[in-house]
């Protein structure tokens, strides 16, 4: 199964609206994770199971989707938001990431 | 606090050998798949393998299969990813992941610090 993510990247103002769409080649039910890794760091948990909140991460992110297509959004973003977001499926080995999206602000 | 902690930076040649190491602390070990993900300085996210230590059980990436070995010895709770013969494309940090957040899900919700290999004659 392949993923896939668009855009590979973004550029946005604070307080804008951002949305990354992540694209399974084969379905995966719920079993897709979302990761932020911010410049120089190491990457962390976002979102899990499609749509749950890992704890600890503000509200302004969410997660949607089943079966082949998925989102992240973020509502409002925030300048401590830039940072390359990853994709996963854990449905079945092997566990592959998305190529990933660089967040950008204007 | 539940936290990986790596082995240090590494600095091989081509053809030597290798063995990194992920210390899993502030859980239980036995309960959780452990496993590793490459990242190339400015490239993406590889997922190379996971090991279950409650049973053993060892999954690879295609990718990956036949290149290293990835073990654990649950007594000290310390998982392993280990290279018989290094290539420069070895080169690359290497980060120690643990799934969760809770025991049906296989998201890695905790990651080490991140161990960096350089191979380079």
């Amino acid at each position: 199964i392949q993923m896939t993510q668009s855009p590979s990247s973004l550029s946005a103002s604070v307080g804008d609206r951002v949305t990354i769409t992540c694209r399974a080649s084969q379905g995966i039910g719920n079993d897709l994770a979302w990761y932020q890794q911010k410049p120089g760091k190491v990457p962390h948990l976002l979102i899990y199971g499609a749509s749950a909140l890992q704890s600890g991460v503000p509200s302004r992110f969410s997660g949607s989707g089943s079966g082949t297509d998925f989102t992240l959004t973020i509502r409002s973003l925030q300048p401590e938001d830039v940072a390359t977001y990853y994709c996963q499926k854990y449905n079945r080995v092997p566990w592959t990431f998305g190529p990933g999206t660089k967040v950008e602000i204007k | 606090e539940v936290q990986l902690v790596q082995s240090g930076t590494e600095v091989k040649k081509p053809g030597e050998s290798l063995k990194i190491s992920c210390k899993a602390l502030g859980y239980t070990f036995t309960d959780s798949w452990i496993g590793w993900v490459r990242q190339v300085p400015g490239k993406g996210l590889e997922w190379m393998g996971v090991f279950f230590p409650g049973d053993s059980d060892t999954r690879y990436s295609p990718s990956f299969q036949g290149q290293v070995i990835i073990s654990a010895n649950k007594s000290i709770t310390t998982a392993y990813l280990q290279w018989g013969s290094l290539k420069a494309s070895d080169s690359a940090i290497y980060y120690c992941v643990k799934s969760g957040p809770d025991g049906w899900t296989n998201a890695f919700d905790v990651w080490g610090q991140g161990t960096t290999v350089t191979v380079s004659s």
